[in-house]
């Protein structure tokens, strides 16, 4: 599957700050989706990606798709403890399904 | 949206025995699911997708003869990891995809934590 590189490993933020996380690729992307993993609980999915800079929001979430379709972002504002996890980006299989996940961003709050 | 179920939650099983982890879509019908193990503080990585009535494929590296899978129904997908050993502990967790939508999120189990002593 397409590789795809995630940064920043991890990320402690103030609550209420804003932040970002980043995944990356060296060839062009079909789609890209993004998941939150809660410590100790399974992947949920958040979001996809399929075109050149579509930009999405979800309430204090903005996903961006970059316009050579190498990169996507996601950033959250206002940063509250609700938002701790992991989140990964992953990319799927245009026929097969299958998900090739960024290596995830883990989120800490310091309230 | 779709809900999958995994049992059981966490195990515990003794060096050279095998654990049968089964994932359940309960509300769709899945003829295509897969498996993922994911080590303490890494990410996911896929292990096989299993196929409903035909064999599973195996990613790169994943020894098929270690880790039986079987997918025997439209709900149903067992993961059997044979003659388990210490290094077999790890997050299991199964995905589905409900076919029936037009986005291709995947739903994921709650997973099953393995633990080999």
């Amino acid at each position: 599957g397409q590789q795809v590189m995630q940064i920043p490993q991890y990320q402690h933020v103030q609550e209420g700050e804003d932040f970002t996380t980043y995944c990356n690729s060296s060839t062009t992307l079909s789609n890209i989706q993004w998941y939150k993993q809660r410590p100790g609980g399974h992947p949920v999915f958040l979001i996809q990606l399929v075109k050149s800079g579509e930009v999405k929001k979800q309430k204090r979430l903005t996903f961006q798709f970059g316009e050579a379709k190498k990169n996507s972002s996601l950033h959250i504002t206002a940063t509250q403890t609700t938002d701790v996890g992991t989140y990964f980006c992953a990319v799927q299989g245009s026929n097969d399904y299958k998900l090739s996940f960024g290596a995830g961003t883990t989120v800490t709050v310091r309230a | 949206g779709a809900v999958v179920s995994q049992h059981p939650s966490w195990v515990i099983c003794k060096s050279g025995t095998s654990v049968k982890i089964e994932c359940r879509s309960l509300d769709f019908q899945a003829t295509t699911m897969f498996w993922y193990r994911q080590f303490p503080k890494q990410s996911l990585m896929l292990m096989a997708t299993s196929n409903e009535g035909s064999k599973a494929t195996y990613e790169q590296g994943v020894e098929k003869d270690k880790f039986l899978i079987n997918h025997a129904s439209l709900t149903l997908s067992t993961l059997t990891v044979t003659s388990a050993h210490p290094e077999d502990s790890s997050f299991y967790i199964c995905s589905a995809r409900d076919p029936r939508d037009y986005v291709y999120e995947q739903y994921f189990g709650p997973g099953t934590r393995l633990t080999v002593t």
